[in-house]
């Protein structure tokens, strides 16, 4: 397996703009989890899914943030419109039996 | 409420020592604990975890941790560092959610 599968890999993007992050979780997973890791507030949890249904998104900073995972193999992180203090580093992980498999990250500049 | 505190941001070892990476946890009932590591530019990269049985949990890259039910720890070890264990690593526990705690940076110097 190619393990958790995130695109883009490293995003910049001007303030206001729209921002879409992908994550592709490990095959039979049945939880997926999105978090954000900055040098001041270290690793956050924003919301975790299990078998496609959002259980907890009371990490999700404000209404900005969106996710969705329409089906087991994809999930989407949005944010609307952008800020320059969601920059970040942005990981999906995926879960099976409570360890989590995280993907590379997305590195988020937002001028 | 659960918590995971790791009460070191930085621990220094010289290469072949042995080394401790501390970790205390509070959690009503039996967690589930784990440690991660991460490397510059990667995602966390599970190392072990320690559900039930044998206090010594032995994990990835030779390392190992120890659960100790009484001071509330689950400090990660390895008899003998490398330079490449240099990174962050993190220790987590699972009760109804997953919490990390803040990481510490492990520096191994030749």
């Amino acid at each position: 397996d190619a393990g958790v599968i995130q695109s883009p890999r490293h995003e910049v993007t001007e303030m206001g703009q729209e921002v879409t992050l992908r994550c592709k979780p490990i095959s039979g997973h049945d939880y997926l989890f999105w978090y954000r890791q900055t040098m001041m507030r270290g690793l956050e949890l924003l919301i975790y899914f299990n078998n496609n249904v959002p259980i907890d998104d009371s990490g999700m900073p404000e209404d900005r943030f969106s996710a969705k995972m329409p089906n087991a193999s994809f999930s989407t992180l949005k944010i609307q419109p952008s800020e320059p203090r969601d920059s970040a580093v942005y990981f999906c992980a995926s879960s099976w039996l409570d360890t989590q498999y995280f993907g590379p990250g997305t590195r988020l500049t937002v001028l | 409420a659960q918590s995971v505190a790791q009460p070191e941001d930085q621990v220094n070892v010289a290469e072949g020592n042995p080394l401790t990476v501390k970790c205390t946890y509070s959690v009503s009932g039996n967690p589930y604990l784990f440690w991660y590591v991460q490397y510059p530019n990667r995602g966390l990269q599970f190392l072990l975890k320690y559900i039930t049985g044998d206090n010594l949990v032995k994990g990835s890259y030779g390392f190992e941790a120890e659960f100790n039910k009484s001071q509330t720890s689950f400090h990660l070890k390895k008899p003998s560092a490398l330079v490449s264990d240099s990174a962050l690593y993190f220790c987590a526990v699972h009760n109804n959610d997953m919490r990390f705690g803040a990481g510490t940076r492990l520096t191994v110097k030749p």
